[in-house]
């Protein structure tokens, strides 16, 4: 299997641009999972899928976040526009359920907003 | 809701030292506990998970956990640690009754090994 994949690995843009962030979970997996890692605020969850239907978005910070997740197989995240404090490691995870089981997650995005 | 928490930030230890992290939990029942890794500019990898049974996890890279109910804790272990070992470590919880409810990640520690 090729694990969580996640696209771009790295992400440079400016202020006020549009990025979009994009997973492909493992096949199989029902849930997926978006997290925000930053070095003041941790690992954030920021919104999770369960097949295919958005269950909680309680930690998307802002309207300018936004995600879909059209099948099983596609994620997005987007930021629009973004923010310079957008700046952070953005993080894709699937598992085969919510609570109960392991997540696998992603090598991640590293976005920098100027 | 469930909690954790990881009351060491930063831990630094001598190569070949033992290593224990700590993690405490809030639930109201048995959770379901993990540990995570994260390798400098990687994801995360489970080391080990706790769901019933034996309270002591064996994981991978040598690596043990010990769940204790009275404590609500669920510490990490290492009898010896390997330079490569350094890295930054989740636990983290989930209810063990199910439906739609997220795992919840601590802190993190960050432990340094030297030399």
């Amino acid at each position: 299997d090729a694990g969580v994949i996640q696209s771009p690995r790295h992400e440079v843009t400016e202020m006020g641009q549009e990025v979009t962030l994009r997973c492909k979970p493992i096949s199989g997996h029902n849930s997926l999972f978006w997290y925000r890692q930053t070095m003041m605020r941790g690992l954030e969850l920021l919104i999770y899928f369960n097949n295919n239907v958005p269950i909680d978005d309680s930690g998307m910070p802002e309207d300018r976040f936004s995600a879909k997740m059209p099948n099983a197989s596609f994620s997005t995240l987007k930021i629009q526009p973004s923010e310079p404090r957008d700046s952070a490691v953005y993080f894709c995870a699937s598992s085969l359920h919510i609570s109960q089981e392991t997540q696998y997650f992603g090598p991640g995005t590293r976005l920098l907003v100027l | 809701a469930q909690s954790v928490t990881q009351p060491d930030i930063h831990i630094t230890v001598s190569e070949g030292a033992s290593l224990e992290l700590r993690c405490n939990y809030s639930y109201g029942a048995t959770p379901y506990l993990f540990w995570y890794v994260q390798s400098p500019g990687q994801g995360l990898q489970l080391l080990l998970k706790y769901f019933s049974g034996d309270t002591l996890v064996q994981g991978i890279k040598g690596f043990e956990a010990e769940f204790k109910r009275s404590q609500s804790s669920f510490n990490l272990r290492k009898p010896s640690v390997h330079w490569s070992d350094a890295a930054e470590y989740f636990c983290a919880v989930a209810p063990s009754s199910g439906g739609y409810q997220k795992v919840t990640f601590g802190t993190g520690t960050k432990l340094q090994v030297i030399p």
